[in-house]
């Protein structure tokens, strides 16, 4: 069964650098084609793709976030870290990470969601 | 970046009706665009990948399609627990987007 859990803290001051983990079973970030992406969602407004990270490490970000994100993993401790600097409070957003595969028939569809993790930027 | 605009925001139906959302992304993805069903408080969960086919799991009252850069997913016969929120998504370039949203309501 493939599961992903996002944790992180809930609270966070405006500034300050957020980091969040997905913590990944039933499948190998070192399989070829797989991915996580981390996606967002403010209270009540759509979903937002932030970036993912590939089984060979590369990474793509959303271009206007791309300065304050970075995303990593270790892949013998089955996570992928998303670190997120200097926040503010428009960053205040349920944080989700998802599955998908570059290769197949899939055309990379999130197949897995995690339940998400509720980020509140606030001082 | 590729907009999805998805349409309605809103649609109120009864159990038994049949549905449309449409989406219509401003280039042509292929069969690169995905819906999802999102219930509050939870993650989404896919329904139709690649454009027409149907998650594993999903019943089949759920149905997917496209014409040029116009896609529509379709729920024939209304249960009960199909009233949610449906984005779709594209992810034929990153950076991936989303549609706006459906909320469907009785």
């Amino acid at each position: 069964q493939v599961t992903l859990k996002e944790s992180g803290p809930a609270l966070v001051q405006p500034t300050e650098t957020v980091t969040l983990t997905c913590t990944f079973s039933g499948f190998s970030l070192s399989t070829p084609g797989m991915r996580v992406n981390w996606v967002r969602q403010p209270p009540g407004k759509a979903l937002e793709w932030l970036g993912r990270i590939d089984w060979d490490d590369e990474k793509r970000y959303s271009a206007s976030l791309r300065t304050r994100l970075s995303i990593s993993k270790d892949t013998y401790s089955d996570q992928v870290v998303l670190i997120f600097s200097n926040v503010d409070p428009s960053d205040t957003a349920a944080y989700f990470c998802a599955r998908s595969s570059g290769v197949g028939a899939s055309r990379d569809a999130f197949d897995i969601w995690g339940q998400g993790t509720m980020v509140t930027v606030s001082s | 970046d590729i907009q999805m605009t998805q349409s309605p925001a809103s649609l109120s139906a009864s159990v038994g009706d049949r549905v449309t959302v449409t989406c219509r992304a401003s280039q042509l993805l292929s069969s690169y665009l995905h819906w999802y069903q999102q219930k509050p408080g939870r993650a989404p969960k896919l329904l139709i990948y690649a454009a027409s086919s149907l998650q594993t799991g999903v019943p089949s009252r759920f149905s997917g399609g496209q014409s040029g850069t116009d896609f529509t997913l379709t729920i024939s016969g209304l249960q009960p627990e199909d009233f949610a929120t449906y984005f779709c998504q594209q992810t034929y370039k990153t950076p991936f987007t989303f549609g706006q949203g459906t909320k469907l309501e009785i």
